[in-house]
């Protein structure tokens, strides 16, 4: 089966530094993804991993280790506006733009 | 504004009705995607058409009819739905195959559907 476990919820406070972190287990892999969403709102796209690293943008860096099957998202310098849910998702194949999104961990960050 | 538009954005509807969700994108994508978001759950990949041709259904009962007359729209027929039906209903589109190698889907706004 295909299955992505992420923690459900993660509390931090303004200008904290969070990490959210992602295992998978998937038939086959491509990549991983982390995606946004706030309340109400529709997902947005952040960060894309393929290759085993560090991919930093902004406040926001992503890593992965292929070999560990792990992947995490590190938010710094946190902001009230980044409170709101964090996914996970992996790419199974090259040739497609399917997604297999974890369940989502919900960030609260707290004044 | 993701280039991705959803209507309508509220629905409710009895579960003798039928109705339909439309999803439209802006952006020249081949591949378009149906999810069901319900709360305290992953987002569930319902359908995925590419170049409008229909190649995953995820076992979602047959009470949810997907059309995808052009690689624009979409389209989600819904009739004889039940309450475990209500949820976010999400629209994302794609390129099957991007030219910068990252697998990125654009989201719409979602439908929030009760059904009562």
């Amino acid at each position: 089966g295909q299955s992505l476990e992420q923690p459900s919820e993660v509390t931090a406070v303004e200008g904290a530094i969070v990490q959210i972190n992602c295992t998978y287990q998937t038939s086959g892999f491509y990549g991983l993804s982390w995606y946004q969403q706030h309340d109400g709102g529709a997902p947005t796209f952040l960060s894309y991993n393929a290759l085993d690293g560090l991919e930093e943008t902004g406040r926001f860096s992503s890593f992965l280790s292929r070999s560990d099957s792990y992947g995490y998202l590190l938010l710094q310098e946190l902001q009230m506006k980044d409170s709101a849910s964090y996914f996970c998702a992996v790419s199974d194949s090259g040739n497609t733009g399917k997604l297999i999104f974890g369940q989502g961990t919900t960030l609260q960050v707290k004044p | 504004e993701t280039g991705v538009t959803q209507t309508p954005r509220h629905l409710v509807m009895g579960m003798t009705n039928k109705k339909s969700l439309k999803c439209e994108q802006h952006l020249g994508h081949n591949a378009m995607y149906w999810y069901k978001q319900s709360a305290k759950k992953p987002l569930e990949l319902m359908f995925v058409y590419n170049f409008k041709e229909q190649t995953e259904n995820n076992s979602v009962p047959s009470r949810f009819s997907p059309e995808c007359p052009n690689s624009s729209h979409l389209f989600l027929h819904l009739h004889t739905l039940q309450p475990e039906d209500s949820a976010l209903y999400l629209c994302a589109s794609s390129q099957r195959k991007a030219e910068t190698g990252v697998p990125r889907q654009y989201f719409g706004p979602g439908t929030r559907l009760t059904v009562t």
